[in-house]
C-alpha cells in the first residue's frame, strides 16, 4: 500500500514561514489526488485548514496556504503565531473511494 | 450548521465487535455527501477506516476491508461503524466526519475513545 510521508517534526520561529510536505512513498502527488491538511491540538478533533489542494476552509486566515510543490502538496504558514503549534495531517485521495493520511507533522513554534 | 455525534461503548473486549453510530444534524444524509470513519490510536496518527454515500455505496481502507462494515440509515439520519474481531491495536479515538468524494473531511464529530481490553 503506498505510503504519505510527512516530516516528523519541525520548528518555527514566532513570525517565520514555514512549509510542511506531503508526498507519496512512490510517484508524486499530483492535483488528482486533492490533498487537504488539518490542524490538530492535544485532545481536540482535527480542524480543517486547505482541501482541493488550495482552497482555506472557512474561517481560516489566510496565512495558511496550500499549493504543490515539485512532487509534493505544500501546507504554507506565513507568519507564524504560538497558536500554530499543532499537528498537522494531509490526506490524499488514491481513487476508487481510497484516502490515505499522512502520518502528520508536530510543529513547534518557538 | 451541521453537527456529528459520536456514540457507543468506550470499553470492548478482544475478539469482540466494536460498534459505533454517528448521529448527524443541521443536514439530512440523504442529501448527499459522503460519510466517513477516521481513527487515532493514542499519540498516534490519523488513519482513514472508510466511508459510507447517502446511497449506502461503500469504500474502505484495504488493510481494515475485511473486519469492517459501514452503513447508513437515512430515516434516523445516522450512520454507523463495525469492526469486528478486535484486539488491543484497535484501541483509539473514532471520529466521524462527512466529505465530498474529493474534497475534505469537514465537519468532525468530538471523537470517542474505544479501549479494547478484557
Amino acid at each position: 500500500q503506498t505510503v504519505v510521508t510527512q516530516e516528523p517534526s519541525f520548528s518555527v520561529s514566532p513570525g517565520g514561514t514555514i512549509t510542511l510536505t506531503c508526498g507519496l512513498s512512490s510517484g508524486s502527488v499530483s492535483t488528482s489526488y486533492y490533498p487537504s491538511w488539518y490542524q490538530q491540538t492535544p485532545g481536540q478533533a482535527p480542524r480543517t485548514l486547505i482541501y482541493n489542494i488550495n482552497i482555506r476552509s472557512s474561517g481560516v486566515p489566510d496565512r495558511f496556504s496550500g499549493s504543490i510543490l515539485g512532487n509534493k502538496a505544500a501546507l504554507t504558514i506565513t507568519g507564524a503565531q504560538a497558536d500554530d503549534e499543532s499537528d498537522y495531517y494531509c490526506v490524499l485521495y488514491m481513487g476508487s473511494g481510497i484516502w490515505v493520511f499522512g502520518g502528520g507533522t508536530k510543529l513547534t513554534v518557538l | 450548521q451541521v453537527q456529528l455525534q459520536e456514540s457507543g461503548p468506550g470499553l470492548v473486549k478482544p475478539s469482540e465487535t466494536l460498534s459505533l453510530t454517528c448521529d448527524v444534524s443541521g443536514y439530512s444524509i440523504s442529501s448527499g455527501y459522503y460519510w466517513g470513519w477516521i481513527r487515532q490510536p493514542p499519540g498516534k496518527g490519523l488513519e482513514w477506516i472508510g466511508s459510507v454515500y447517502h446511497s449506502g455505496s461503500t469504500y474502505y481502507n484495504p488493510s481494515l476491508k475485511s473486519r469492517v462494515t459501514i452503513s447508513v440509515e437515512t430515516s434516523k439520519n445516522k450512520f454507523s461503524l463495525k469492526l469486528s474481531s478486535v484486539t488491543a491495536a484497535d484501541t483509539a479515538v473514532y471520529y466521524c466526519a462527512r466529505h465530498l468524494a474529493v474534497g475534505a473531511f469537514d465537519p468532525w464529530g468530538q471523537g470517542i475513545l474505544v479501549t479494547v481490553s478484557s
